[in-house]
C-alpha cells in the first residue's frame, strides 16, 4: 500500500529537454498538488488540481504543464527545462470530506538540469 | 496577497529549553493553518492543524486571528525535534495551500 508515489526519484537532464515527473496515488483523493522545494524559498506551489480534468495555477507555474485525465495520476511536465528548474519536486494529495483533510506528500523527485 | 511568513531560517535551542517557531499569515478569508515537519530523509508530514487543537509530540499552536499568527511552541525541546518546520495556509476559497519558507530547528545537546 504505497499511497502516493513519485517517479523518477532522481533525474539529471540537460537544458532544453522535456521532462515529465509522475505522481500516482491509490487513495482516490480529489485534490492533488505539485510543489518545488528550494533553499531560501521553502515550498512553492506550482499547480494543483481539484479533480480529474480540473487544474489551476499556483504561485510559480511558468515553464510547467500539468494534466489530470485520471483521478490517480497528476504528471508534471517541464516542456523545455532550464537550470532554474533544478529543484526537489513534491507531489501531495489532500483527502478528507470535500478535500478538507491534511496533505499527504510523496518522497520527492530530485531534478538536476545541466 | 496571500502570504505565509516564517521569519527565522534557523533556530538553535538547547535541549530542555522552550521552543517557539513563529508563523504569520496574510489572508482576507477564513484561514486554515497547519504545521508540517520534515525530519532528515523522511517525507513531509503533518504535525498540527489549528482546527484539531491538539498537542502532538508536545507541540501546540494557537491561531491568533487578531495578530494573524500561528506560532508553534514546545515547553521542553528534545534532540529528536531537530527538523525542518513549515507553516502552511489553506485558502479554502480557492483550494490553494501555500507554505512559508520554513525554519530549521536545531536542538543542541
Amino acid at each position: 500500500d504505497a499511497g502516493i508515489t513519485q517517479s523518477p526519484r532522481y533525474k539529471i537532464t540537460e537544458t532544453g529537454r522535456q521532462v515529465t515527473l509522475m505522481c500516482h496515488q491509490t487513495w482516490s483523493h480529489s485534490y492533488m498538488f505539485w510543489y518545488r522545494q528550494d533553499l531560501g524559498h521553502g515550498l512553492r506551489l506550482i499547480y494543483y488540481s481539484a479533480a480529474a480534468d480540473i487544474t489551476d495555477k499556483g504561485e510559480v507555474p511558468d515553464g510547467y504543464v500539468v494534466s489530470r485525465s485520471k483521478t490517480e495520476n497528476f504528471p508534471l511536465t517541464l516542456e523545455s527545462a532550464t537550470r532554474s528548474q533544478t529543484s526537489v519536486y513534491f507531489c501531495a494529495t489532500r483527502g478528507g470530506v470535500s478535500g478538507t483533510g491534511e496533505l499527504f506528500f510523496g518522497e520527492g523527485s530530485r531534478l538536476t538540469v545541466l | 496577497a496571500q502570504r505565509v511568513t516564517q521569519p527565522e531560517k534557523l533556530l538553535s535551542v538547547f535541549k530542555g529549553a522552550p521552543v517557539e517557531l513563529k508563523c504569520n499569515y496574510s489572508y482576507s478569508g477564513s484561514p486554515e493553518l497547519f504545521w508540517y515537519v520534515q525530519y532528515s530523509r523522511q517525507r513531509l508530514q503533518l504535525l498540527l492543524r489549528h482546527i484539531s487543537r491538539e498537542s502532538i509530540k508536545g507541540f501546540t499552536a494557537d491561531l491568533n486571528k487578531g495578530e494573524t499568527s500561528f506560532h508553534l511552541k514546545k515547553p521542553f525541546a528534545q534532540e529528536e525535534d531537530s527538523a525542518m518546520y513549515y507553516c502552511a495556509l489553506a485558502m479554502n476559497r480557492d483550494d490553494k495551500i501555500i507554505f512559508g519558507k520554513g525554519t530549521r530547528l536545531h536542538i543542541l545537546p
